[in-house]
């Protein structure tokens, strides 16, 4: 079975300071991962996703997701956040027929 | 890149009346979509998975007589709410499959349902 676990619920950056939200991944194969960002009464738009090729993921907006095996982690960054980047953000691993989604972790930017 | 439209963005309702929420993938066939809920501040919760054609698959404890799901054509899909209540009031999200080299999914812009 699969399941996705996101270690923070929240994380508070600086404008201009790097960005890291944790996720850890349990799969009984090789899985497929995305992050997702959802913005207040939003859809979920695809940020990055990994499906077995080159272990570091780049996305838009300047994220990235280094997949680890051995650490069962897809965590995502970024460099230097930005203001609009205040938004809930979703690891989700692909399951035999659907998605497993994580609990959410929500990016607060202060100016 | 493959979208799909959600419509209506949002809508309130009174108590026992019925709801229909659309999905259309516009640029792609959706051979399957999902559709989900979402609490205040919490994560998405698969209601239930359509295929075109066939009948949708529920997830446990989600009421099929409740969420009616129709899927008849590969670019559209639709959840209406029956007899809805104030406990149904929540954000519906659905979510179209992508095959081939795009593999992944793609999601709808959400549905605020509000029930008075």
């Amino acid at each position: 079975a699969q399941s996705v676990t996101q270690l923070d619920s929240h994380v508070s950056v600086s404008e201009g300071t790097p960005v890291l939200l944790r996720c850890n991944y349990s799969s009984s194969y090789s899985p497929s991962l995305f992050w997702y960002v959802q913005h207040p009464n939003k859809g979920l738009q695809l940020l990055l996703k990994y499906t077995s090729a080159a272990t570091l993921v780049k996305g838009i907006n300047g994220f990235e997701a280094e997949f680890k095996k051995s650490e069962t982690s897809f965590h995502l960054t970024k460099p230097s956040a930005h203001m609009s980047d205040a938004a809930e953000y979703f690891c989700v691993v692909s399951g035999t027929d659907k998605l497993i989604f994580g609990t959410g972790t929500r990016l607060q930017v202060f100016p | 890149g493959a979208v799909v439209s959600q419509h209506p963005s949002w809508v309130i309702c009174k108590s026992g009346t019925s709801v229909k929420i659309e999905c259309r993938s516009l640029d792609f066939q959706a051979t399957t979509m999902f559709w989900y809920r979402q609490f205040p501040k919490q994560s998405l919760m698969l209601m239930a998975t359509s295929n075109e054609g066939s009948k949708a698959t529920y997830e446990q404890g989600v009421e099929k007589d409740k969420f009616l799901i129709n899927h008849a054509s590969l670019t559209l899909s639709t959840l209406t709410v029956t007899s809805a209540h104030p406990e149904d009031s929540s954000f519906y999200i659905c979510s179209a499959l992508l095959g081939g080299s795009n593999y992944g999914y793609t999601f709808g812009s959400g549905t605020r349902l509000t029930v008075v």
